[in-house]
């Protein structure tokens, strides 16, 4: 069955960085994107963008076009995100979610347990 | 951005009623090319990320009992629990895929009675 297995917490001071990994399994890497999404405490959540597995091409959220990288390791059916100048306001559960394509979208299907990155001074 | 909009935010209903929770966009999702919604429903529960119910409006993911059921097209959509159940309590999303940022509406919380 598909897993999703995140890194773990993160405390990390304004301005920083933070890098979140996603280990894939139970199912063909190269064939599915990974989404990245937020969700701030009592929010809903927020998609952030997508790689695609096989090829590495990117779309990202205009919102976070400037701040994030998102990238993948096929060798290791790993995903990343990195979010840069982290504000206080950057403080939510950072999920990755397996994307399913169909009909020209990604859809998330399957979900990491999320990790909670909290940015504090 | 397309904004999703859900009513109520909170819902209290007994074990074995009908919950029902609806979703409105501030455009239309309907890809008329297809005849296909691009409208998806999660729930999620306390500590847990969100489980992808349902998708294309009205198709339930595989292993989803079938007292959930999506309808609505365009710019309005329901969720329907037909038959509460005590493992249904959690807050519950519609999601837009149609376009990108993909976005979500603000919850609506189902507790029991």
């Amino acid at each position: 069955q598909v897993h999703l297995v995140q890194s773990g917490a993160e405390v990390k001071k304004p301005g920083a960085s933070v890098k979140v990994s996603c280990k894939a399994s139970g199912y063909t890497f190269n064939i599915y994107e990974m989404h990245w999404m937020r969700q701030a405490p009592g929010q809903r959540p927020e998609w952030m963008g997508w790689v695609n597995g096989g090829n590495g091409n990117t779309k990202y959220s205009q919102k976070f076009q400037d701040r994030v990288t998102i990238t993948r390791d096929t060798s290791a059916s790993t995903a990343y995100m990195e979010l840069s100048s982290l504000r206080y306001e950057d403080t939510a559960v950072y999920y990755c979610a397996r994307g399913r394509t169909a009909f020209g979208v990604v859809i998330a299907d399957h979900w990491g347990q999320g990790t909670l990155v909290t940015v504090s001074s | 951005d397309i904004v999703m909009t859900q009513s109520p935010d909170s819902l209290t209903v007994s074990l074995g009623e009908r919950a029902t929770i609806n979703c409105k966009s501030s455009q239309s999702v309907l890809y008329r090319s297809n005849n296909k919604n691009y409208l998806g429903w999660y729930q999620q529960k306390p500590g847990q990320p969100p489980k992808l119910l349902i998708s294309w409006a009205s198709t339930r993911e595989s292993g989803v009992p079938d007292r959930f059921r999506g309808s609505g097209s365009g710019t309005d959509f329901t969720l329907t629990i037909s038959s509460l159940q005590a493992e249904d309590v959690a807050v519950y999303y519609c999601q837009q895929y149609y376009s990108t940022p993909q976005t979500f509406g603000q919850g609506t919380k189902v507790e029991i009675k």
